[in-house]
């Protein structure tokens, strides 16, 4: 039972613009969210996170959003870039649990065409 | 800056070989973590530890076991190899305590198993 979904393997936006990248949930439970950022031949890296206390969270070109009664939680860069291009993994937890594992979605390859 | 370095970059190894994979990070941390990524499944947790000679299984630890012998060091061990654990292999550290979710991740380790 896949408790973190993104539903688009991939996205294709025009350098300048915005890219949204979407993620739901199902797990209740949870209420801390992250998006990491994966380059070929690389680890992901952090980029930028949200409380469930919060609706929205920025840094500098990218603003994550979380409507908890729907569940979803998304991503925007604003203007994208071609250095954007890479895996965006959504990931939540569940803060009050006994333990802080987080449970990625499957990703979505974001392409930035210059 | 974090630094979580894998021992290998790529292995080629044959069924029923025994398997190693190592993992340090230098940076302290108490937690650590063995990621699998698989084209079109994401990340998928194996087994985690949150001290020394903790651990605790993750949401696929079967045919896989761990040793954290010293807080910086955490081994992934393939008993004996099969051909479903060709994959790519991440590990990650974190501090315990709040926001231990941003996890820093190593570059992983290019599994072949013929």
């Amino acid at each position: 039972d896949q408790q973190v979904k993104q539903n688009s393997p991939s996205l294709s936006v025009q350098e300048g613009r915005i890219s949204i990248l979407n993620c739901d949930y199902t797990n209740s439970m949870f209420d801390y969210f992250l998006w990491y950022k994966k380059y070929p031949a690389e680890g992901p890296t952090f980029l930028i996170s949200i409380s469930s206390i919060k609706d929205k969270n920025e840094d500098g070109r990218f603003t994550v959003f979380l409507n908890k009664s729907a569940k979803h939680l998304s991503l925007h860069i604003v203007p994208s870039q071609p250095g954007d291009s890479a895996v965006y993994f959504c990931a939540a937890s569940a803060r009050g649990g006994s333990n802080y594992k987080l449970t990625f979605g499957k990703g979505t390859l974001l392409t930035v065409n210059p | 800056d974090v630094k979580v370095t894998q021992s290998s970059r790529y292995l080629v190894k044959r069924t029923g070989e025994k398997v190693f994979l190592e993992c340090v990070q230098d940076m302290d941390h108490e937690n650590m973590f063995w990621y699998r990524q698989d084209p079109g499944l994401g990340l998928r947790l194996i087994y985690f530890s949150y001290d020394v000679k903790m651990k605790e299984k993750g949401d696929i630890p079967e045919g896989y076991s761990v040793s954290r012998e010293k807080k910086e060091r955490f081994s992934l061990i393939l008993e004996s190899a099969s051909t479903n654990q060709t994959s790519m292999y991440l590990c990650a550290s974190s501090f315990r305590g709040p926001v231990n979710e941003k996890l820093f991740f190593g570059s992983g380790t290019q599994l072949s198993v013929l």
